[in-house]
């Protein structure tokens, strides 16, 4: 079945370096991507967005970048915290069906750890 | 204003006991989502919610599962005659009707399940 899946299930930095988390995905009908950031026991919470009509996203110290072609995304964050250690999960929108809202496809997970 | 509340955050149960674990979403939200997330591994979505309405119940197991969004209160995802097998993490999630096309979804704290 379709699946969305990481490329790196850890990844540790130093505080101040610039972190790049991979996520690829194989359905080509996806039309949204998402990552989350969950912290141990806590909820995923939304960092950004992206929409297969965009190539690249920016927010706050994170840049999200969309490959079509190799169907690759991936989240970057500059100058890494040691409160940014969690895990990140990419999700795409299923656009089957046509709708234009229901389930999220999550991928395993990257587990980033910052050292100080 | 209070994000996606669950409770409990902690669920014990034995096995063949029943457990119902309650969503409220965020003001305003009308679209309640329902994942399971099994340790060391992404959410899997389970059932997409309107106010009474079931819209995609496609990851729901077919048997002792059940979920509901009565026009008045909270959400429920009822899990009859509990197997150790269903210990997780149960997330909620929640989004407006206006972001619908997008679907950002705001996640909870989730529910604990521990089945002895």
């Amino acid at each position: 079945g379709e699946s969305v899946g990481l490329h790196l299930p850890t990844l540790s930095v130093q505080e101040g370096d610039n972190s790049i988390i991979n996520c690829a995905y194989s359905n080509s009908a996806s039309d949204y991507f998402i990552w989350y950031k969950q912290e141990s026991g806590k909820g995923p919470q939304f960092i950004i967005d992206i929409r297969s009509n965009m190539d690249k996203r920016q927010g706050q110290r994170v840049t999200v970048l969309l490959n079509k072609t190799v169907k690759h995304l991936s989240l970057q964050i500059a100058a890494t915290q040691p409160g940014d250690s969690a895990v990140y999960f990419c999700a795409e929108k299923d656009s089957a069906g046509g709708t234009s809202y229901g389930k999220l496809t999550f991928g395993q997970g990257t587990i980033l750890t910052v050292h100080p | 204003n209070a994000g996606v509340m669950q409770n409990p955050r902690h669920l014990v149960r034995r096995r063949g006991q029943e457990a119902r674990l309650r969503c409220s979403p965020m003001k305003g939200h009308s679209h309640v989502y329902w994942y399971r997330q099994l340790p060391e591994e992404g959410l899997k979505f389970m059932v997409y919610l309107q106010k009474e309405n079931i819209i995609d119940e496609s990851g729901m197991p077919k048997e002792r599962f059940s979920a509901e969004f009565p026009k008045e209160g909270p959400s429920i995802l009822r899990i009859q005659q509990v197997v150790r097998g269903d210990s997780a993490a149960y997330f909620c999630a929640s989004s407006p009707l206006g972001q619908v096309a997008k679907n950002i979804q705001y996640f909870g704290a989730g529910t604990r399940l521990s089945v002895l």
